[in-house]
């Protein structure tokens, strides 16, 4: 069974750092590019950031880039994101998720993919 | 970027209804179309892939259809525990954008 689970979030001061963890296990964890989505309180799902299955590429929303790095440790089946300079807006409940491959192939780029499965999520508060 | 427009927001159906949930991309999105359920609490769970591709375990009272900009979720026969808000998600070109959700109420 793919299981996924976030750790990391917390209450942060207005330009502060924080950085959110995502284990996984029972699957590949190579062969996939994995994807951070948030949810601001009481509002929709948001695509924040992808990382291709060897790391080598790195997407981020405009939202975020240039504060946000996303990032993955294979050796420990783990994905990270890297949030600076957080920001009010930035308050949200942070869920990490596995890119399914499709038909086009497995990457970020690839056609017809799909977010499945979806850890329990972290909250981000930024607040003074 | 492409924009996702869900309608309506929100509705309220009985138990055993019919249900349909629209949504509109801004240029067609060759049928890369997933639907999402997020019940209250929760995090989302893949609920159709494609268009009208059922994930694994999700009750045959889903469906879902659509081509070019225009797709509908539908729900046969509501349960209790379809209780939740539902989202679109274009999977044509990045970055993958959602809709902004329809929250489904239970009467």
């Amino acid at each position: 069974e793919v299981q996924l689970v976030e750790s990391g979030g917390g209450l942060v001061q207005p330009g502060g750092s924080l950085r959110l963890s995502c284990a996984t296990s029972g699957f590949t964890f190579s062969i996939y590019a994995m994807t951070w989505v948030r949810q601001a309180p009481g509002k929709g799902l948001e695509w924040v950031s992808t990382i291709s299955g060897s790391g080598s590429s790195t997407y981020h929303a405009d939202s975020v880039k240039g504060r946000f790095t996303i990032s993955r440790d294979s050796s420990k089946n783990t994905v990270f994101l890297q949030m600076n300079s957080l920001r009010d807006e930035d308050t949200a409940v942070y869920f990490c998720t596995k890119l399914g491959c499709s038909s086009t192939g497995c990457k970020y780029t690839s056609r017809g993919n799909w977010f499945d499965p979806w850890g329990q999520g972290a909250l981000v508060t930024v607040s003074s | 970027d492409i924009q996702m427009t869900q309608s309506p927001s929100s509705l309220s159906a009985s138990v055993g209804d019919r249900v349909t949930i629209t949504c509109r991309s801004s240029q067609t999105i060759n049928g890369y179309l997933n639907w999402y359920q997020q019940q209250p609490g929760k995090a989302p769970q893949l609920l159709i892939y494609g268009t009208s591709h059922l994930q694994n375990g999700v009750p045959s009272r889903f469906s879902a259809s659509g081509s070019g900009t225009d797709f509908t979720l539908t729900i046969n026969s509501l349960q209790p525990e379809d209780l939740a808000t539902y989202y679109c998600q274009q999977s044509y070109s990045t970055p993958p954008a959602f809709g902004q959700g329809t929250r489904v109420e239970i009467k």
